[in-house]
């Protein structure tokens, strides 16, 4: 039950677009199609951003997209606003187990 | 659609409590749960699941033969016995919901209730 591998910050200006990295193995993000990622706001509760490594909740901005390549799942967020700014959680299912990434900041210039 | 967590507070090392989740706005036995936790100034780290009607419970390594997971849907309400507590157990412990419509998504989290071990 080793955590993901999250980057611990990145940042952007508004406008611009990142990428938020999350690297596991053959055991939880490579074996199943069920990464999530969530953003916390200070003080807040977790909130989910993406589900079955590409799909968006109801509500959730276009803005927030999900992709996955073999052990390695990613979140992009695009046209950077500043209420993006907080932190970012990747999450898989490993079969019986929930594995979380060790979560990164994401600032807004 | 909601969840509210309650039952932490302060408690000596080794002693105990029973955290509770209440569930409202949908149908709560249909749905598997999550408790979660975060350590202060930590990141999320899944503490346990158990399945719509209890069949399938599963725990975390760190937890494993202290923390009971239960959970009564003709109550509504899911719960954690937490026992022999550690220092390294502080932390806000959520419960959430793990989505069927978002399948395997956590789509509903509670507020969170505090539990601090400390003597």
């Amino acid at each position: 039950q080793s955590a993901l591998t999250q980057p611990a910050s990145v940042s952007g200006s508004p406008g611009q677009s990142i990428t938020i990295s999350c690297t596991g193995t053959t055991s939880e993000v490579g074996s199943y199609n069920l990464v999530s990622w969530y953003q916390q706001h200070p003080g807040k509760a977790p909130k989910l951003m993406i589900y079955e490594g590409t799909k968006r909740p109801s509500g959730v901005s276009i803005r927030f997209s999900g992709s996955k390549s073999g052990n390695t799942a990613s979140l992009t967020i695009s046209g950077l606003q500043a209420e993006d700014e907080a932190d970012y959680y990747c999450c898989s299912y490993a079969g019986s187990d929930w594995v979380f990434g060790g979560g990164t900041k994401l600032t807004v210039l | 659609v909601q969840l509210v967590e309650s039952g932490g507070g302060l408690v000596k090392p080794g002693g105990s409590l029973r955290l509770s989740c209440a569930a409202s706005g949908f149908t709560f036995s249909t749905y598997s749960m999550n408790w979660v936790r975060q350590a202060p100034g930590k990141g999320l780290e899944w503490v346990s699941s158990i399945s719509s009607s209890s069949t399938y419970i599963y725990y975390a390594d760190s937890v494993k033969g202290r923390f009971t997971i239960s959970r009564d849907n003709a109550k509504n309400s899911l719960y954690l016995q937490v026992n022999s507590l550690r220092a390294e157990d502080t932390a806000m412990y959520y419960c959430a919901r793990i989505g069927i419509d978002y399948y395997y998504g956590l789509d509903v989290w509670g507020q969170g209730t505090t539990v601090t071990v400390s003597s």
